[in-house]
């Protein structure tokens, strides 16, 4: 159980061009999901938390106009990474989180590696 | 300010002897710590937390991890190390009063056969 998915795994685009990156709970209801970046051989950053219905809380120094966040359903989450440069080329992992309870654990997807050329 | 703190950007252990991969944390409230390792080009896979309780949690693939609230450690071990645990390790912590997790710098776990 826990399974989270991303799509896609990897994506080639061009500067100024949009992409969409879908983050989906596949067998259970997630009350919060989270939004991360990791550059090469480092380690996590958080870039937004959101909850099924409301708007995304971004950390600070996100762009949020840059990075829109979508949290449509308990099972679906998206980020749209929009007007895409060089700079946004990174790998972007979702997490899920079951319920309301600090105390959850965190589950995350497979990852969706970005590069804009 | 949370910090987490992964002291060793490698291990080198060889097959079937135990490993230790280090994590110490700065917070103020109460933690929540969390273990999860990373094969290459993949997301986290959970692999235990500490909430409250026992000091020593297990968890998956025989690892377990000590918490011990006077040194602020969080160490994870394993009795006998395999090969396949060879990946990157990142310790976690978030507190009471956030879902936000601080991850460690993460810790390359190589495993020799």
């Amino acid at each position: 159980g826990a399974v989270v998915s991303q799509h896609p795994s990897w994506v080639i685009c061009k500067s100024g061009t949009s992409v969409k990156i879908e983050c989906r709970s596949l067998d259970f209801q997630a009350t919060t999901m989270f939004w991360y970046r990791q550059f090469p051989k480092q380690s996590l950053m958080l870039m937004a938390t959101s909850n099924e219905g409301s708007k995304a809380t971004y950390e600070q120094g996100v762009e949020k106009d840059k990075f829109l966040i979508n949290h449509a359903s308990l099972t679906l989450s998206t980020l749209t990474v929009t007007s895409a440069h060089p700079e946004d080329s990174s790998f972007y992992i979702c997490s899920a989180s079951r319920g309301t309870d600090l105390q959850e654990t965190q589950y995350f997807g497979p990852g969706t590696r970005l590069l804009v050329l | 300010a949370q910090s987490v703190a992964q002291p060793e950007d490698q291990v080198n252990v060889a097959e079937g002897n135990p490993l230790t991969v280090k994590c110490t944390y700065s917070v103020s409230g109460n933690p929540y710590l969390f273990w999860y390792v990373q094969y290459p080009n993949r997301g986290l896979q959970f692999l235990l937390k500490y909430i409250t309780g026992d000091n020593l949690v297990k968890g998956s693939y025989g690892f377990e991890a000590e918490f011990n609230k006077s040194q602020t450690s969080f160490h994870l071990k394993k009795p006998s190390a395999l090969v396949s645990d060879s990946a990157l390790y990142f310790c976690a912590v978030s507190m009471d009063s956030s879902y936000k997790l601080i991850f460690g710098s993460g810790t390359r776990l190589l495993v020799r056969p």
